[in-house]
């Protein structure tokens, strides 16, 4: 079946550092590939996506690079910001079954 | 309004009762997903439905039922609750099951 492996948190950064958080993934079709964020209180939004090898994803400074031959889907900002605080998921959506299937979340806290 | 909305936000239940948790999207998408968050687990699908009529066990199906009779709604039921269902439950839908989804505020559930 497939799965999302993502690293474990709590990740916690001071403003501007630079943000690196793994994503692998096992899936048995062409799956494409998301980062979610979830704000404190709120619901997942989409950050980025990618559907399809060596795609890249980008969106407020985040960007993520579909690897097939690697398997990943990592995550990186050049520059975070406390507003850049939140749970972090990756996830996959499986060309045969639709399924979304998420990684279990990572939490970014970034101190000023 | 346009979006996804989930009813109640907040719920408290006792053990052993029925309760429904209703979701609701203006968009007319195809499909329509159920998530239950629990830390250290992130999301977990619980059910999904990729058109009215048309509903598919997740990860942790039971206790759960789902009917889909119109596009827009997706209600979740817990036939029986138990205190392992103490959770957020989010509802998501998406256009094809490998596009961007799009996710409700959440439903705060505790089973007493």
């Amino acid at each position: 079946g497939n799965s999302v492996t993502q690293m474990e948190g709590p990740v916690t950064l001071s403003e501007e550092a630079f943000l690196t958080i793994n994503c692998t993934y096992t899936a048995t079709g062409y799956p494409s590939l998301f980062w979610y964020v979830q704000y404190p209180g709120e619901g997942l939004q989409l950050l980025l996506k990618a559907t399809k090898a060596d795609d890249k994803g980008s969106n407020k400074g985040f960007e993520a690079t579909y690897r097939k031959e690697t398997t990943s889907f990592h995550l990186e900002k050049g520059s975070v910001q406390v507003s850049d605080s939140a749970v972090y998921f990756c996830a996959l959506s499986d060309s045969d079954d639709y399924k979304l299937s998420f990684g279990a979340g990572t939490t970014v806290t970034v101190r000023a | 309004d346009a979006g996804i909305t989930q009813s109640p936000r907040y719920k408290i239940t006792e053990t052993g009762r029925q309760v429904t948790l209703m979701c609701h999207q203006t968009w007319s998408h195809s499909y329509m997903f159920w998530y239950r968050q629990d830390l250290g687990h992130g999301l977990r699908l619980i059910y999904y439905s990729a058109a009215a009529d048309i509903t598919d066990k997740g990860e942790v199906p039971d206790g759960y039922v789902v009917s889909r009779s119109k596009t827009e709604n997706f209600p979740l039921t817990l036939e029986s609750a138990t205190r392992s269902q103490t959770s957020v439950y989010f509802c998501a839908s998406s256009v094809q099951g490998n596009t961007e989804a799009f996710f409700g505020q959440g439903t705060r559930l505790t089973v007493v």
